[in-house]
């Protein structure tokens, strides 16, 4: 099956710093997730983005899938951006692999 | 999006004993799944929960252990039997909405 690897697995950062994490996937996608776990568990779905970019709020992904990659962009982070960051893919008829995440601590 | 609502949201159990968590969505939706988190880890697919047949189960969980009902488009079940401490572990619900995915808040089970 297909496989993804995220980077960095830890992230520290202060507040008002960015941070750049980073999806890779080992075959062509065609559907493409990023998911924040925050710190109580609850996971929320970020963006959908099979290709090309994608801006919400503070946070944007992009996605080159040709050379089977994707992004995801904090810009000027805050506390409650703390938690875990998921990539889940997909190919074919396939069900979603996810990532092991990265676990980003946005200190004050 | 999705509103879902999943139940319990924890519970300590008895090894040997089941436990039978409950997820309803907000609307009808086709696709519902079963996911595993095992402490500090990734997520798992436990099994693709059909509406009318049997689920569609992952390699390593088996119906037997994880069994799965899906009697309508808004509601689906998922049976942790014949629980050991090894099955500990974050259990979520999930539906495909429009591509993405979104997740109930999850059943934290600990088993003693």
């Amino acid at each position: 099956g297909i496989q993804v690897e995220q980077s960095p697995p830890d992230l520290i950062l202060q507040e008002g710093a960015n941070s750049t994490l980073r999806c890779n996937f080992s075959d062509s996608v065609n559907n493409l997730q990023w998911f924040h776990q925050n710190p109580w568990g609850q996971l929320i779905n970020l963006f959908y983005i099979p290709s090309g970019t994608k801006q919400n709020g503070r946070l944007s992904a992009t996605t080159v899938a040709t050379e089977r990659y994707s992004l995801l962009y904090i810009s000027s982070s805050q506390t409650t951006d703390s938690g875990v960051y998921f990539c889940a893919v997909n190919s074919g008829y396939s069900t979603l692999t996810f990532g092991k995440g990265t676990m980003l601590l946005v200190s004050p | 999006s999705a509103v879902i609502s999943q139940k319990p949201s924890r519970d300590i159990c008895q090894r040997g004993t089941s436990l039978t968590i409950q997820c309803q969505v907000d609307s009808q939706v086709t696709m519902m799944f079963w996911y595993r988190q095992q402490p500090g880890q990734s997520l798992t697919l436990i099994a693709t929960a059909n509406q009318g047949s049997e689920a569609t189960y992952e390699s390593g969980f088996v119906i037997d252990k994880f069994p799965i009902s899906r009697p309508n488009l808004t509601f689906s079940t998922l049976t942790v039997s014949n629980m050991s401490p090894e099955d500990s572990s974050i259990y979520l619900c999930s539906v495909l909405k429009l591509e993405k995915l979104f997740f109930g808040s999850g059943t934290q089970l600990s088993v003693l």
